[in-house]
């Protein structure tokens, strides 16, 4: 089965960069772009961009231009998501997850939660 | 970008009853419209794709409509597991952007 399995929590001081990782198994890696969605405590939904893990081509939505990459490794099925110069503001969960036929997105990862304070 | 407005921003409901949550964008979509579902703390969870295609293994009792620039997810006899927050959210073009939530909670 689908299964997107995140890396831990982390807890970051403002200017630090911080990596989640999600790492795919239970289809063609290779096959299915990957999304990357957050949510601040107590609010909605964010899409930050997309990758597709086969070209390694990106999308990134323009307010993370700059601050956000989004890679692979596909030897270990494995996308992250690096947010630079974190702001108390990006605190919030992380979450990948699948894209389905190009128009939504099936599977999820548990979530990460990246807190930044000083 | 494409904005999204659903509407109301929170319900209370019976179990048993008919809800009913509507999502605007502000330009046509044609139909590249989701519904998720999310509970406190877990993931959101796929519901409806294309607008009114349910998603494999999701009750029968949630139904979506509409294109353009409004659609509805309809629950047709609400149960105590459906108690939960929904998100509408379009794929039309990109950034790929979200309702702001419905709140369904328990009458």
């Amino acid at each position: 089965q689908v299964q997107l399995v995140q890396s831990g929590a982390e807890v970051k001081k403002p200017g630090a960069s911080v990596k989640v990782s999600c790492k795919a198994s239970g289809y063609t890696f290779t096959g299915y772009y990957m999304h990357w969605v957050r949510q601040a405590p107590g609010q909605g939904l964010e899409w930050m961009g997309r990758i597709n893990p086969n070209s390694g081509g990106t999308n990134y939505v323009q307010k993370f231009q700059g601050r956000v990459t989004m890679t692979r490794d596909t030897s270990i099925s494995t996308t992250y998501m690096e947010l630079s110069s974190l702001r108390s503001d990006d605190t919030a969960v992380y979450y990948c997850a699948r894209d389905l036929y190009s128009i939504s997105l099936d599977y999820w990862g548990q979530g990460t939660l990246v807190t930044v304070s000083s | 970008d494409i904005q999204m407005t659903q509407s109301p921003s929170s319900l209370s409901a019976s179990v048993g009853d008919r809800v009913t949550i509507t999502c605007r964008a502000s330009q046509s979509i044609s139909s590249y419209l989701n519904w998720y579902q999310q509970k406190p703390g877990i993931a959101p969870k796929f519901l409806i794709y294309s607008a009114s295609s349910l998603q494999s293994g999701v009750p029968s009792r949630f139904s979506g409509s509409g294109s353009g620039t409004d659609f509805t997810l309809t629950i047709s006899s609400l149960q105590p597991e459906d108690f939960a927050i929904y998100y509408c959210q379009q794929s039309y073009s990109t950034p790929w952007t979200f309702g702001q939530g419905t709140k369904v909670e328990i009458k």
